[in-house]
């Protein structure tokens, strides 16, 4: 099974400041059809979770532009331009590539 | 606007069994790849399986932890997502959402439903 392993685990976030989390995965993420099957997604408290960002660098319907995801092969990027007390959540990086789908461990983002 | 509403959970005791189900409206689940994702106490979110569409087999695939006991099904004309669970563990004590995927022939979930919690415990 490919393993996703996200840092940090937790980040603590001054509002306007930005914000960086890393997922690696421990194989690479480009499918035979050249297309890469990583995804981010948020989950807030009492919430489901509710895709970011969509095979890597797409920003899905609705989701605002201060979000911004990045990265190849094995190594990605999940970026909050100017974090808001709205971002509060825990964020995982998901890949789709290969079955078992898998998650990472989550980041725990939090304002100061 | 999509609507995924799961029900079913509850109390169940360990070697127990449970079915969930999850009412899908404004897509139809025979025509997209679905999910169970479930979400442990203090713990990250588990892909548990899916079923994908007939006309790309109709198959279904499931994470090592519940292969052999979990059973993803739909029934097309209720448009209804299924979850068959049999010799519960307590650690599957979670919250199980049902999740469809908008992109084709993509796994990842893109709509999610509230969940609906199920815990194993005597």
């Amino acid at each position: 099974d490919i393993v996703m392993i996200q840092t940090p685990l937790s980040l603590s976030v001054t509002p306007g400041q930005p914000a960086s989390i890393s997922c690696k995965s421990t194989r690479s993420l480009l499918d035979s059809d050249g297309r890469t099957y990583l995804y981010w997604y948020v989950q807030k408290t009492g919430q489901p979770p509710q895709v970011l960002i969509y095979e890597v660098s797409n920003r899905f319907s609705g989701v605002p532009d201060r979000f911004s995801g990045s990265g190849s092969g094995t190594d990605f990027t999940l970026k909050i331009s100017r974090v808001e007390a709205e971002d509060v959540g825990i964020y995982y990086c998901l890949q789709s590539t290969q079955l078992p789908l898998t998650f990472g461990g989550g980041t725990k983002v939090e304002i100061k | 606007e999509v609507q995924l509403v799961e029900s079913g959970g509850g109390l169940v005791n360990p070697g127990g069994s449970l079915r969930l189900s999850c009412a899908a409206s404004e897509i139809t689940v025979s025509n997209v790849r679905m999910s169970w994702v479930r979400l442990a106490p203090g713990k990250g979110l588990e892909w548990i399986g899916r079923i994908i569409p007939n006309t790309d087999g109709g198959t279904t695939a499931y994470a090592a932890p519940v292969k052999g006991r979990f059973i993803i099904s739909r029934d097309d004309s209720e448009n209804s997502l299924f979850l068959e669970m049999n010799s519960l563990r307590p650690d599957d004590t979670a919250v199980y959402y049902c999740a469809a995927s908008m992109w084709r022939g993509v796994t990842a979930p893109s709509y999610w439903g509230q969940g609906t919690l199920v815990t194993v415990s005597s």
